[in-house]
C-alpha cells in the first residue's frame, strides 16, 4: 500500500502571500490530520478531518483553513502569510476510528521570505 | 489541555550502547504512539502502545497508563538510530478526534 503523500515537498513564498499545500492520505482511510513543526513550538495540532468534516481544530488564527474532498485527500492553506509560519508542515492518515494508529507524510517545508 | 514530557532532552551514546528514554504524560490517553524522525522531517512510526509491552527487534517499548508514563528501550544502538525521537498522544475523552499531542522530543546521537 502506497504511503501518506504530500505536495509539494518544498515551497518558498513571500510575506503576505497564500499558499496550498495537499496530502494524500494511504489508499481507505478517511481521516486527514495537519500538524506544524517549529523549531520554537515543536510538533502542533492544526485540525482534522474525516469524510469531508472538520472534526477538530487547533490554536490557530483563522488564516488556517482546510478541507477534505470526498477522495480523502486534504488540502491546508495558509493566507496572508507571515514570516512565522515558516515549518515543517505534516499530515497524517489513519483509517477514522477514534484512537487509530496516524501515519505521517514526508512533510511539506514552507519558507516564508 | 494534556501535557506529555519527553527525558532526556539529550542522549549520546557510543554504538553499542542501550538507552532508555521516557514519556510522562498528565492524563489518560487513549493512543500512544513513538515516533523516529528521519534527518528529512518525516516521522516513522515505531510504536502504538496505549498499554503494555511491544517489541520490534532492537527496540521495545512499555506504557504504565495507570501511571501515566511510557518508555521506549533501544538495545545496541547503531549510528542509524541518531535523530529524534517523539512521544504523542491522544487524550482520553472530550474532543480529542485526530489530535495527537506531542512531546518535546529526545535528541538521540550515536557515536560509531
Amino acid at each position: 500500500k502506497a504511503g501518506v503523500t504530500q505536495t509539494p515537498r518544498y515551497l518558498i513564498k513571500t510575506r503576505g502571500q497564500q499558499v496550498t499545500l495537499s496530502c494524500s492520505p494511504i489508499s481507505g482511510h478517511r481521516s486527514v490530520s495537519w500538524y506544524q513543526q517549529t523549531p520554537g513550538q515543536g510538533l502542533q495540532f492544526l485540525f482534522e478531518y474525516f469524510s469531508e468534516t472538520q472534526r477538530n481544530k487547533g490554536n490557530f488564527p483563522g488564516r488556517f483553513s482546510g478541507r477534505q474532498f470526498s477522495n480523502s485527500r486534504s488540502e491546508m492553506n495558509v493566507s496572508t502569510l507571515e514570516l512565522g509560519d515558516s515549518a515543517l508542515y505534516l499530515c497524517a492518515s489513519s483509517p477514522g476510528i477514534f484512537a487509530d494508529t496516524q501515519y505521517f507524510g514526508p512533510g511539506t517545508r514552507l519558507t516564508v521570505l | 489541555g494534556i501535557q506529555v514530557e519527553q527525558s532526556p532532552p539529550d542522549l549520546i551514546l557510543q554504538e553499542g550502547a542501550n538507552s532508555t528514554l521516557r514519556c510522562n504524560f498528565s492524563d489518560s490517553v487513549n493512543n500512544l504512539q513513538w515516533f523516529h524522525q528521519n534527518p528529512w522531517g518525516q516521522l516513522i512510526n515505531l510504536f502504538y502502545i496505549p498499554s503494555g509491552t511491544k517489541q520490534n527487534g532492537r527496540l521495545s517499548a512499555t506504557t504504565v497508563a495507570t501511571e501515566r508514563y511510557s518508555l521506549l528501550y533501544i538495545s545496541s544502538s547503531q549510528t542509524t538510530d541518531s535523530g529524534v525521537y517523539f512521544c504523542a498522544v491522544l487524550h482520553a475523552g472530550g474532543t480529542s478526534y485526530g489530535k495527537l499531542t506531542f512531546g518535546q522530543g529526545t535528541i538521540l546521537t550515536v557515536h560509531p
